[in-house]
């Protein structure tokens, strides 16, 4: 089955500087990566998802990066602010409607 | 359209007591999915609806738990004879299962702790 994982596992920047999430997939048939933004207490939120007809998504501060053919998929937020600080996850699936399999997350703390 | 709602969002019981979740899709989503979260990971899946049927079950999945979903709409999960270890967030989410930009989105779960 598919299994994702993510790097590195604890991550603090000082605010207005970039931050950096990868992540790894094993499984070929996966063609849907979504990132989802989870702060404490609360839900899992969706905040960028990128499938595998494109290499690159861009939505404001946030930018996502797929390289199908190494398995590998990675988040750039860029000018961090305090509200940025939370737990993200990678995941992956073989399309938006089907299992999610999420990695095991990044803390991001982002130093004002 | 309020989201995805779950209930209760917390729930202490005894190790060897049976436990029930329910889960309320956003209308008209025909996807409805539960996953497992303990502290500092991320969420397991564990199963998944179209619709009524239910269409995967995690291997994770043991048989003290059960889940349906009697009329497509919304679903409750079953824990027979808790265990220390079923102590976790327990998310449901819901798709409208088209292909497009349909993400999954997420309850507040429902919290469970055994004593």
């Amino acid at each position: 089955g598919e299994n994702v994982e993510q790097h590195p596992s604890t991550l603090s920047v000082q605010e207005g500087d970039s931050a950096v999430i990868k992540c790894t997939y094993s499984d070929s048939a996966s063609n849907y990566f979504p990132w989802y933004k989870q702060e404490l207490g609360k839900r899992p939120q969706l905040i960028i998802d990128i499938r595998s007809n494109v290499g690159e998504k861009k939505d404001q501060r946030i930018a996502v990066t797929l390289n199908k053919t190494a398995k590998h998929f990675s988040l750039h937020i860029t000018e961090t602010q305090p509200e940025d600080s939370a737990v993200y996850f990678c995941a992956a699936a073989e399309t938006s409607y089907d299992k999610v399999i999420f990695g095991p997350g990044t803390s991001l703390s982002v130093i004002p | 359209d309020t989201g995805v709602s779950q209930d209760p969002r917390h729930k202490i019981t005894k190790r060897g007591q049976n436990v029930t979740f329910r889960c309320d899709p956003i209308s008209e989503h025909n996807r409805l999915y539960w996953y497992r979260q303990t502290l500092g990971q991320g969420p397991e899946f564990l199963t998944y609806f179209q619709n009524e049927a239910q269409l995967e079950k995690s291997r994770l999945l043991s048989d003290r738990f059960s889940a349906e979903r009697p009329k497509g709409s919304f679903s409750t999960l079953e824990i027979q004879r808790t265990e220390q270890g079923d102590s976790a967030m327990y998310l449901c989410a819901s798709s409208s299962g088209h292909p497009g930009d349909q993400p999954q989105h997420f309850g507040d779960g429902t919290r469970l702790s055994i004593l």
